[in-house]
């Protein structure tokens, strides 16, 4: 079971606006910086989002993230089909002194 | 831009050692630390430990003390995981990830190693 959580899947058709969750099992602690990972088919995982809301360079700004307490989300607008692909949320665990991540959502456009 | 490339896919006998290499390039500077995280087939990302290269300090998951070793050479900014004890359930493509400011999650990572367990 993972420290974050976020829905198995989520899915959208070309165009719309789409938008995954991740929240800490333990709803007493907040959420340091979380970082989103986007990862296509058979491919590494792409740093997509850093610092909650920061877009690496090259990402485009269909994709923005939030956080609000002990909950994160990434939003992506005007969906596309090479959106298709595996996206990971990610923030720093201070007990354990290391990163923890979301079991993944598998985004389908449909 | 920082990129890290590893080293190839490898093929071990259970209870054999894998050793997987990470180079970083495009960053000169060696206060960063590199986790590895691995993927087994179909699942999700698993952290396995974090080492700085400032100073060489690590941090396993609990679930790979005593099996992991975890080095790094600054002088060609390489980075080190060797697995021992290896079980089917090892399976897995392993990561090299930078984090390149403390207390936050990896920033980029490598193309990953498949590493496959089978006799």
């Amino acid at each position: 079971q993972s420290v974050l959580t976020q829905p198995p899947s989520a899915s959208g058709t070309p165009g719309q606006r789409v938008t995954i969750s991740c929240s800490r099992s333990s709803s007493n602690v907040g959420l340091n910086i979380v970082n989103w990972y986007q990862q296509l088919p058979g491919a590494a995982p792409k740093l997509l989002m850093y610092y909650d809301d920061q877009r690496p360079s090259g990402v485009p700004d269909r994709f923005s993230g939030s956080k609000s307490g002990t909950s994160a989300s990434l939003a992506i607008s005007g969906l596309q089909s090479e959106d298709e692909a595996d996206y990971y949320c990610a923030t720093w665990d201070d007990t354990l002194d290391a990163p923890v991540f979301g079991g993944g959502t598998r985004l389908t456009v449909l | 831009q920082v990129h890290l490339v590893q080293s190839g896919a490898e093929v071990k006998k259970p209870g054999a050692s894998v050793k997987v290499s990470c180079k970083a390039s495009g960053y000169t500077d060696t206060s960063y630390a590199i986790s590895w995280v691995r993927q087994a087939p179909g699942q999700g990302l698993e952290w396995m430990g974090w080492i700085s290269a400032y100073n060489g300090d690590t941090n396993f998951a609990q679930k790979f003390q005593g099996r992991v070793t975890m080095t790094t050479d600054t002088s060609t900014s390489t980075a080190y995981m060797e697995l021992r004890s290896l079980r089917s359930d090892d399976t897995a493509v392993y990561y090299c990830a930078i984090q390149m400011e403390t207390l936050v999650p990896p920033d980029y990572w490598g193309q990953g190693t498949l590493v496959t367990v089978s006799s």
